[in-house]
């Protein structure tokens, strides 16, 4: 199986700071299209998991633009502008090229 | 509004079956590949099983071949999950989303113990 490996695992963070998590894959994933097959996911406490980036740099809708998606290869990032509290949560990365589909460990912010 | 609905969770010994249900609204079903993703505290998130739009072919993470089969009915906008000789490892909150990610259902609890 592809591992997707995270880092940190935990976060805490200042509002209105900076935050950023890193996640490595085992494997490539690009597609035969040339798509990147990487997602990222926030989970707050109590809820499901929500999508908040597609291949790698893509903004759902209604996802905050302080957010935002990177890299290439086997190497991907998680941006955060600046804190808010609602961003408390656990935060996934995702690859769906490889069956089967894996998620990082999850990083945990918190705010300090 | 788009929705996934799960239910069918419960309590169940070991050996024992279960059958998962996620009813969709708000989307395409028809048109969609959708999934069974589980959650434990210990594990995290793992993907289960996938399932083609047409429903013709269904994919299954090793641990859980030939024990679970995942299926749905398009005329009815509905996903299953059929659990059969559940393990203690089984435990975990169940979640049918589609594929890519985009629309998850609120969970089902499935508690594996004697």
């Amino acid at each position: 199986d592809v591992v997707m490996t995270q880092s940190p695992l935990s976060l805490p963070v200042t509002l209105g700071q900076p935050a950023s998590i890193s996640c490595r894959s085992s494997q490539g994933l690009v597609d035969s299209d040339g798509t990147t097959r990487l997602n990222w996911f926030q989970q707050r406490p109590g809820q499901s998991p929500r999508r908040l980036i597609y291949r790698v740099s893509n903004r759902d809708s209604g996802v905050p633009d302080r957010f935002s998606g990177s890299g290439s290869g086997t190497d991907f990032t998680l941006k955060i502008s600046r804190v808010e509290a609602e961003d408390v949560g656990v935060y996934y990365c995702m690859q769906y090229i490889h069956w089967p589909h894996t998620f990082g460990q999850g990083t945990k912010l918190e705010i300090k | 509004e788009v929705q996934l609905v799960e239910s069918g969770g419960g309590l169940v010994q070991p050996g024992g079956s279960l059958r998962l249900s996620c009813a969709a609204s708000g989307f395409t079903f028809t048109n969609s590949w959708m999934s069974w993703i589980r959650q434990t505290p210990g594990e995290g998130l793992e993907w289960v099983a996938n399932i083609k739009p047409d429903g013709s072919e269904g994919y299954y993470v090793e641990s859980v071949k030939g024990r679970f089969t995942i299926s749905r009915d398009n005329a009815k906008n509905s996903l299953f999950l059929q659990m059969n000789s559940l393990r203690a490892e089984d435990t975990a909150v169940y979640y049918c989303a589609t594929t890519l990610g985009g629309v998850w259902g609120q969970g089902t609890t499935v508690t594996v113990s004697s």
